[in-house]
């Protein structure tokens, strides 16, 4: 399967200030990759879906303007929460669409964001 | 749209016991399901999923799920678990668009 690989693992910044995080398929070129949030204790939530070439497609209640999405490859999309603040805390997943047909995702080891 | 239903938030076992993790999903369209587990501040593992076929799925590390159309389940078994099986663990549902839709979690605590 197709190895991901987010970065940073965590990140600590100070409210008001932007924060982009960065998920690379090391080995598999991802048409199409997912961007999740996860807050403690609780199950994953799909924040968009990025597309290489093309403008994300954010799910209901998501703020497009908060959220920036660019998947400008096939190898790397980023995400960047501006402007953060403390209820931007949480932890932010990534995953690669593997091979048409297979229904399989890869997910990248994840980004514990801390806005203080 | 479709949903997942993770009936046990937590579920103690001991040692080589046996575990069940309970899934159920509504969906008005044919979908595709999963379990995922993840260890503490990482991401998700794939352990088995069902596109189609048999009905009886295994996976990685023991596990095996059935998946039952009628009663729209598709529940996580392994019949003698290790003190490594201790985490989060997800049972999720997608269509043919692939955006996944998880249930709320099942924490399994493992005990010797």
């Amino acid at each position: 399967g197709a190895v991901v690989s987010q970065h940073p693992s965590w990140v600590i910044c100070k409210s008001g200030t932007s924060v982009k995080i960065e998920c690379r398929s090391l080995d598999f070129q991802a048409t199409t990759m997912f961007w999740y949030r996860q807050f403690p204790k609780q199950s994953l939530m799909l924040m968009a879906t990025s597309n290489e070439g093309s403008k994300a497609t954010y799910e209901q209640g998501v703020e497009k303007d908060k959220f920036l999405i660019n998947h400008a490859s096939l190898t790397l999309s980023t995400l960047t929460v501006t402007s953060a603040h403390p209820e931007d805390s949480s932890f932010y997943i990534c995953s690669v669409l593997g091979a048409r047909g297979s229904g399989e995702a890869f997910f990248g080891q994840g980004t514990r964001l801390t806005v203080v | 749209a479709q949903s997942v239903t993770q009936l046990d938030s937590q579920v103690p076992v001991f040692e080589e016991a046996p575990v069940e993790l309970r899934c159920n999903y509504s969906s008005s369209v044919s979908v595709y399901l999963f379990w995922y587990v993840q260890y503490p501040n990482q991401g998700l593992q794939l352990l088995l999923k069902y596109l189609s076929g048999s009905t009886l799925v295994k996976g990685i590390n023991g596990f095996e799920a059935e998946f039952n159309k009628s009663q729209t389940s598709f529940h996580l078994r392994k019949p003698s678990v290790h003190i490594s099986d201790t985490a989060e663990y997800f049972c999720a549902v997608t269509r043919n668009d692939y955006k996944l839709s998880f249930g709320a979690g099942t924490t399994v605590t493992v005990r010797a």
